[in-house]
């Protein structure tokens, strides 16, 4: 049963526009979510992150928001780079690991 | 800054052929992960460790197994690989802190082919 999903597997966005990346959670236990980012032939690298006790958190270009009713995240990235191509992951804390999404691959077209 | 490695990138073995993969992490981290990537499926953990000779299982574990005989290396065992082990396999580590929720660090990864 897939804890954390990501029901997109690709999103497509222009140069300069936001880009929004989206996460459903069940447990509404979890209480704190990640965000990495993963180029091809690289490991993923933590980008963000957010505790339950908020709502925003907020680096640079990348903004992360959290609906706790809705046990939804979204990962927002204005304005979007061409660098900012790559799979997105969602992840929450649960029984001292990271359960992960299964990714969200955006392509920033110049 | 910390750095996670594996013994190789790229790996091409056969059916029934035993594989090691070898992680080493500089930082000292108490905790080490095992996944493996595949397209749709996201990062799935196979093992994870907590401490020098501690393992426990992840989501996926069948037809792996793991050692962790030193804090800093975290091998990962296919005792008889098989085609549908063909993926990319990730090692990541961490400290935890009390109170602190840790950032898993990971390496470059290996492209594991069974062919």
């Amino acid at each position: 049963d897939q804890q954390v999903k990501q029901n997109s597997p690709s999103l497509s966005v222009q140069e300069g526009r936001i880009s929004i990346l989206n996460c459903d959670y069940t447990n509404s236990m979890f209480d704190y979510f990640l965000w990495y980012k993963k180029y091809p032939a690289e490991g993923p690298t933590f980008l963000i992150s957010i505790s339950s006790i908020k709502d925003k958190n907020e680096d640079g270009r990348f903004t992360v928001f959290l609906n706790k009713s809705a046990k939804h995240l979204s990962l927002h990235i204005v304005p979007s780079q061409p660098g900012d191509s790559a799979v997105y992951f969602c992840a929450t804390r649960g029984g001292g690991k990271l359960i992960f999404g299964q990714g969200t691959e955006l392509s920033v077209k110049p | 800054d910390v750095k996670v490695t594996q013994s190789s990138r790229y790996l091409v073995k056969r059916t029934g052929e035993k594989v090691f993969l070898e992680c080493v992490q500089d930082m000292d981290h108490e905790n080490m992960f095992w996944y493996r990537q595949d397209p749709g499926l996201g990062l799935r953990l196979i093992y994870f460790s907590y401490d020098v000779k501690m393992k426990e299982k992840g989501d996926i574990p069948e037809g792996y197994s793991v050692s962790r005989e030193k804090k800093e290396r975290f091998s990962l065992i296919l005792e008889s690989a098989s085609t549908n082990q063909t993926s990319m396999y990730l090692c990541a580590s961490s400290s935890p802190h009390r109170g602190i929720s840790e950032t898993q660090y990971f390496g470059p990864g290996t492209r594991l082919l069974v062919l």
